[in-house]
């Protein structure tokens, strides 16, 4: 079972919507990330958080907007997006290490998002 | 961009046949490790394996590691039913952020 809590499980938008995803971890972790994962690829990375504030944005589109209210909360704010953005989106946590470190990370179920 | 390739893409085996999987990863690692997803779910961590170090288990893990040949495998032995999922490699660059990159994954099914 995960630790890493998403909601919702499944969500439709459309192009004009303006949706959110939500992530929530319990165990203590500073640092948190989202994903997104298309059909038979491996998870890319889009946003890190760390201790709150943003770390890494791996040139993400600005229609996807992350946000980190506290320790235990990400969430993912959607506006204008396309069908291409048709996807799994991953949230995750993980202690942050010192550098160099790496540390395991753990993973959420996921969220699938259709655009239409 | 995706730091490592894996091979073979997908692998079919009758359960109780060990299963290997290998990824290839182009840059110098601080680690390797290896997660498991099953379908349309979320990733779940599998072993962790430092640069410093050649071998590790878990079970019915065994990871191995090659940094002059910047490759790893994942052994699984005596596979089963619920072993049917995708495998993943993943590394972290020597510098200490917290990219973690997936390799491109194995496909694996146990045949019953």
């Amino acid at each position: 079972d995960t630790e890493v809590t998403q909601t919702p499980k499944h969500l439709v938008m459309g192009m004009t919507n303006k949706k959110s995803l939500k992530c929530e971890q319990h165990m203590g972790h500073r640092a948190m990330y989202w994903y997104k994962q298309k059909a038979k690829k491996p998870p890319e990375l889009m946003f890190v958080y760390s201790y709150e504030k943003l770390s890494i944005n791996e040139s993400v589109p600005s229609r996807f907007s992350p946000e980190c209210p506290n320790s235990s909360l990400l969430n993912l704010h959607l506006h204008a997006l396309q069908p291409e953005d048709s996807a799994l989106y991953l949230c995750a946590s993980s202690r942050p290490g010192p550098v160099g470190r790496g540390n395991t990370i753990y993973f959420g179920e996921g969220s699938w998002l259709t655009v239409v | 961009s995706q730091q490592g390739e894996e091979d073979p893409q997908a692998l079919s085996i009758q359960e109780g046949e060990n299963a290997t999987m290998n990824c290839s990863y182009k840059t110098s690692i601080n680690n390797l490790q290896w997660y498991r997803q099953n379908s349309g779910r979320g990733l779940v961590h599998l072993i962790l394996i430092r640069s410093n170090e050649r071998e590790k288990h878990s079970g019915r893990l065994r990871v191995t590691l090659d940094t002059s040949k910047k490759s790893s495998s994942l052994l699984i032995t005596a596979s089963r039913a619920a072993d049917t999922a995708s495998y993943f490699c993943a590394t972290y660059p020597p510098f200490g952020n917290e990219k973690l990159t997936f390799g491109t994954g194995t496909r694996l099914t146990i045949i019953p």
